[in-house]
């Protein structure tokens, strides 16, 4: 079974600064997704890591996937407020079915 | 636009009765789509996968009589939630895969469900 593990589970993140989100998944999995969520919102999709040693940016986030390890990063580079919300990642299992991350809730302060 | 539309947005219902929830793929054919609920901040738990002209496949634990799941046709599913209580007040969210879009799950705008 598909187990899918974040850290940290809730990040205050100063302005300006850099922050990373892991995420460990226990099993192979055929793809890695991140997703943002904002309060009372449904999720919006931020990327899709299909193999080893893919990276993928968007602004100040950047997701990139090692197989190896397990593991997936998102990095968010120089924060700014908008960035405030609740980051998922989340692996699918040999079945097609999604297993979700516990979720990172992000606030950004000046 | 928004590729995958729910409807309601925001539902209250008496406890007891019953309550439908749609999800439509626009613009595209959706053969399988993901019924998924969320408690308060908490993460995504998946209750079903709706597959076009068969019987959902429920996971564990999720009640497939008091979570009805009907995939009628390729662009919509419908949960309905039976015989609705208090404990059922929840966040509910479908998804469906976009074909062509390099394996991106598109997620409805979700539904709150609250049962007085």
């Amino acid at each position: 079974e598909l187990k899918v593990e974040q850290n940290p589970l809730f990040l205050s993140m100063q302005e300006g600064k850099n922050y990373t989100i892991y995420c460990n998944y226990s099993t192979t999995s055929d793809r890695l997704y991140w997703y943002r969520q904002d309060p009372g919102k449904s999720l919006e999709s931020l990327f899709v890591l299909l193999s080893n040693g893919a990276v993928k940016q968007e602004g100040r986030l950047m997701a990139s996937l090692d197989t190896k390890a397990r593991l997936s990063t998102l990095h968010i580079t120089a924060a700014v407020h908008d960035l405030s919300a609740t980051y998922f990642c989340a692996g699918t299992d040999s079945w097609g079915k999604f297993q979700f991350g516990a979720g990172t809730q992000v606030v950004v302060t000046p | 636009g928004a590729v995958v539309s729910q409807h309601p947005s925001r539902v209250i219902c008496k406890s007891g009765t019953s309550v439908k929830i749609e999800c439509r793929s626009l613009d595209f054919q959706a053969t399988t789509m993901f019924w998924y609920r969320q408690f308060p901040k908490k993460s995504l738990m998946l209750m079903a996968t709706s597959n076009e002209g068969s019987k959902a496949t429920y996971e564990q634990g999720v009640e497939k009589d008091k979570f009805l799941i009907n995939h009628a046709s390729l662009t919509l599913s419908t949960l309905t939630v039976t015989s609705a209580h208090p404990e059922d007040s929840s966040f509910y969210i479908c998804s469906a895969s976009l074909p062509g879009s390099g394996n991106t799950i598109y997620f409805g705008e979700g539904s709150w469900l609250t049962v007085v």
